[in-house]
């Protein structure tokens, strides 16, 4: 079946990066996209950006441009997204989801979650 | 960015209940409209894309309807495992938005 696997829970301070990793199985990795999209406590959901698994085209939401990185290693069908200069307002839980070839067109299946913290 | 509002934020129902939620985007977006449904402690799971397509494997109690800027999500009979917070999302255009959700809870 379909499946997304993510990497555990991090703490980090403000100012460090975090890196989340995001395995994919059960299907042709290169046909789809992975959007990542994140959860504040208690909040609702904001997405982040998507990658082209085939091409490594990448879509950024404006206010994390700078800030957040998103990579493919086809080789092991597994998708990254890193986050820089961490902010307490970062603390959330992260999650990879499998998007279209084009950016958007639903988000199916994803995965368990990551959750980040960032904390002094 | 195209703002999604949701409404109502909140609501108590009984098991078997008609519900309806409304999602309202801050411009036309087609039927570039996608519905989630998401358990506690859980990821979101696709419900309804496309603003009225049912996601392969999704109950048919499930349905929406809806273009340009008011779509909205009907359970046509409320089940004790639909008890959970319900978004929308456009996908007209990035960033893609979700609505502030709708969490539905039991009367």
């Amino acid at each position: 079946q379909v499946q997304l696997v993510q990497s555990g829970a991090e703490v980090k301070k403000p100012g460090a990066s975090v890196k989340v990793s995001c395995k994919a199985s059960g299907y042709t990795f290169t046909s789809y996209g992975i959007s990542w999209v994140r959860q504040a406590p208690g909040q609702g959901l904001e997405w982040m950006g998507w990658i082209s698994a085939y091409n490594g085209n990448t879509n950024y939401a404006q206010k994390l441009q700078g800030r957040v990185t998103m990579t493919t290693d086809t080789s092991t069908s597994t998708a990254y997204m890193e986050l820089r200069s961490l902010r307490s307002d970062d603390t959330a839980v992260y999650y990879c989801a499998r998007d279209g070839a084009v950016a958007g067109t639903y988000e199916d299946p994803w995965g368990q979650g990551t959750l980040v913290t960032v904390s002094s | 960015d195209i703002q999604m509002t949701q409404s109502p934020s909140s609501l108590s129902a009984s098991v078997g209940d008609r519900v309806t939620i409304t999602c309202r985007a801050s411009q036309s977006i087609g039927s570039y409209l996608n519905w989630y449904r998401q358990k506690p402690g859980k990821a979101p799971k696709v419900l309804i894309y496309a603003a009225s397509s049912l996601q392969s494997g999704v109950p048919s109690r499930f349905s929406g309807s809806g273009s340009g800027t008011d779509f909205t999500l009907t359970i046509s009979s409320l089940q004790p495992e639909d008890f959970a917070t319900y978004y929308c999302q456009q996908t007209y255009t990035t960033p893609l938005t979700f609505g502030g959700g709708t969490k539905v809870e039991i009367k």
